[in-house]
């Protein structure tokens, strides 16, 4: 059982460049969550979907996009990477509404 | 829209004493509470949550948190900490709009 799966583990981008952060579950959870984690700052919320086809804007959403075509995935796309875009970003995902979250390993991105 | 405040950034215990790690939240209804673990490098793992009921709630690795609505707070709580519980502690905080609202963490430190 995979639970939550992030792909890449680790990026270094250049400012200005492109990326998707892939996010897919295997436990048909309709819930599911992109934050970012900055030292001292704890988990930002990013963006969040309720369900295939549903997106909604979290604490922080500037500079990101987020689709939801299926049940498993949510990959976050930043379009021209920033260096305050370096965080280590987690995907997670719940069953129901404010059910405990399960979540990735995380994704440590770098932006120079 | 919900908040969530952990006053104390970092806490130093002996091991054996007790810990008590401080949650005040922000919301206008009956909140869904919950404290998260994040060991060094690692995700995050649900210790408790609260939605209602009892409002002394018992998690894992014998962590209590107890829910006091006139106080505004969520404080987690250990008799007799370990070594291993060394880690950084998140308060979180859900609500009727879907999102998920984590405070900026408390990181615990162990001294032997």
């Amino acid at each position: 059982n995979a639970g939550v799966t992030q792909t890449p583990k680790f990026r270094i981008l250049k400012i200005g460049q492109s990326m998707t952060l892939q996010c897919t579950q295997d436990m048909n959870h309709n819930y599911m969550y992109w934050y970012r984690q900055d030292p001292g700052m704890g988990l930002k919320l990013i963006y969040y979907s309720v369900g295939a086809g549903i997106t909604d804007k979290g604490e922080v959403p500037n500079g990101y996009n987020v689709s939801r075509s299926t049940t498993e995935d949510f990959p976050l796309r930043l379009e021209l990477a920033a260096p305050s875009q370096t965080s280590v970003y987690f995907c997670a995902s719940s069953s129901v509404r404010n059910s405990p979250l399960h979540f990735g390993n995380g994704t440590r991105l770098t932006v120079t | 829209a919900q908040s969530v405040t952990q006053p104390d950034i970092h806490i130093t215990v002996s091991e054996g004493a007790s810990l008590e790690l401080r949650c005040n939240y922000s919301y206008g209804a009956t909140p869904y509470l919950f404290w998260y673990v994040q060991s060094p490098g690692q995700g995050l793992q649900l210790l408790l949550k609260y939605f209602s009921g009892d409002t002394l709630v018992q998690g894992i690795k014998g962590f209590e948190a107890e829910f006091k609505r006139s106080q505004s707070s969520f404080n987690l709580r250990k008799p007799s900490v370990h070594w291993s519980d060394a880690a950084e502690y998140f308060c979180a905080v859900g609500a009727r709009d879907d999102k998920i609202i984590f405070g900026k963490g408390t990181r615990l430190h162990i001294l032997p």
